[in-house]
């Protein structure tokens, strides 16, 4: 398969935890990476491979794999969470890229 | 840290071609084992990949693009370019170049991005 699949929109209560799940064959052989992105502005990887934060990003950001499924926890989420988040790996050819639907997330 | 900006018109006619560059600073473009990419963001819609240079010479393109699309480095310049041939209103878009890299885990992802640019395919 060449696609990422990603629920369109996830509510959150503010410092509750929430899980943002990304499907794919492609997933088996590469990990996810998921990046956030705030109206206007352009994506930032807030994790990558296996489960690696850049400097910067707060350790309530993890990520986790099993099987087809790439998954990202917000543990705590906080108002400034509130974005759309996109998954992204390399496809199974691992000449290509892909990237996932998106899912907005909004914090109550 | 490598910082990526992208340059170019904010509008191209429909048949036309688009000609963007990402200047690359803080960080040598020859520098291996970096993927340097172009990606876009339709209105309101998701990203979308359209392609990279690595080492370089050796280009992939989304397979919906391959026919129009070209990517190259300048590396006297320290910058990367896209062309797109061919433009229709369907790629009115933010066209962001970003750098993809690769780590002892098997990873790929991508960082840094540039601010990325809105350009608009209108007569």
């Amino acid at each position: 398969s060449s696609e990422l699949t990603q629920d369109p929109a996830v509510s959150v209560a503010l410092g509750q935890t929430v899980r943002i799940t990304c499907q794919g064959d492609s997933l088996r052989d590469y990990y996810a990476n998921w990046y956030q992105q705030k109206p206007g502005l352009a994506p930032v990887v807030v994790v990558y491979g296996r489960n690696n934060r850049p400097s910067g990003i707060p350790d309530r950001f993890s990520g986790s794999r099993s099987g087809n499924t790439a998954s990202l926890t917000i543990t705590g989420a906080q108002a400034e969470d509130e974005a759309d988040y996109y998954c992204n790996s390399r496809d199974s050819s691992g000449y290509h890229v892909l990237f996932g639907g998106g899912t907005k997330l909004t914090v109550l | 840290q490598v910082q990526l900006q992208e340059s170019g018109p904010g509008l191209v006619k429909p048949s036309q071609t688009l000609s963007l560059t990402c200047i690359v600073s803080g960080g040598s473009i020859s520098s291996g084992g970096y993927y340097w990419s172009w990606v876009r963001q339709h209105p309101g819609k998701a990203l979308e990949w359209i392609g990279y240079i690595y080492y370089s010479v050796t280009t992939y393109y989304n397979s919906s693009l391959k026919s129009r699309v070209t990517i190259s480095v300048d590396t006297s310049k320290n910058q990367f370019s896209l062309k797109l041939t061919s433009v229709t209103a369907a790629d009115t878009a933010v066209y962001y170049c970003a750098r993809e890299n690769y780590g002892r885990e098997g990873a790929y992802w991508f960082d840094p991005w540039g601010q990325g640019i809105l350009v608009t395919v209108s007569s």
